[in-house]
């Protein structure tokens, strides 16, 4: 059965401290990875990746995937306050889209 | 404890018909949200909904879409004189609370010819 699996479930850090955020998937047909940050109202796109070792940067943020391992990660430097949120990662597979469950951050000042 | 369902998965319509979408959230869950999936963005946000409540529509078109959440039964999204550009993927989620972890569905496909 294809899944989306995300780790670890929840990460408390102080602030200035980096972070890794994980993702695997066991999916046929993949297509792309995709990267949410998930506060009160609605998940916001972050990244998508479809190629391996092409890391994607945006800000403190950035993202790489291995297609042979089959998982990506992100990657949160010199974290914020704001920072706090759930990451969510997602799988599009054929003409289906599958998400992880969820990484929840929570940065204290 | 079965997941967010959503159906039917694929729905074929012609331009002019309606598109009904439905949404029954997991056990316990009293918050739904609607998404549309869009080629190379993502989830946007459409319509959040508290039973028999619309908490959040701001995303929603204000023409054409509507969505319910009925004391009883699943959560609607309901698209009238469908248009080819409404051909995408409607994703669900429910949550327990508004600060909670969303769960999403598998998504709807919708097709307009």
């Amino acid at each position: 059965e294809d899944k989306v699996v995300q780790s670890p479930l929840s990460l408390v850090v102080h602030e200035g401290d980096t972070v890794t955020l994980n993702c695997s998937y066991e999916v046929t047909n993949f297509r792309s990875l995709l990267w949410y940050k998930q506060e009160k109202k609605a998940p916001t796109f972050l990244f998508m990746l479809t190629s391996s070792g092409i890391e994607k940067k945006s800000g403190r943020l950035s993202s790489i995937l291995d297609k042979k391992e089959l998982f990506s990660i992100l990657n949160i430097t010199a974290t914020q306050t704001g920072d706090s949120a759930i990451y969510l990662c997602a799988v599009t597979a054929g003409n289906q889209f599958y998400f992880g469950t969820g990484t929840s951050l929570t940065v204290i000042p | 404890n079965a997941g967010v369902m959503q159906n039917p998965r694929h729905l074929v319509r012609r331009r002019g018909q309606e598109a009904r979408l439905r949404c029954s959230p997991m056990k316990g869950h009293s918050h739904v949200y609607w998404y549309r999936q869009l080629p190379e963005e993502g989830l946007k946000f459409m319509v959040y909904l508290q039973k028999e409540n619309i908490i959040d529509e701001s995303g929603m078109p204000k023409e054409r879409f509507s969505a319910e959440f009925p004391k009883e039964g699943p959560s609607i999204l309901r698209i009238q004189q469908v248009v080819r550009g409404d051909s995408a993927a409607y994703f669900c989620a429910s949550s327990p609370g508004v600060t909670d972890t969303q769960y999403f569905g598998p998504g709807t496909r919708l097709t307009v010819l």
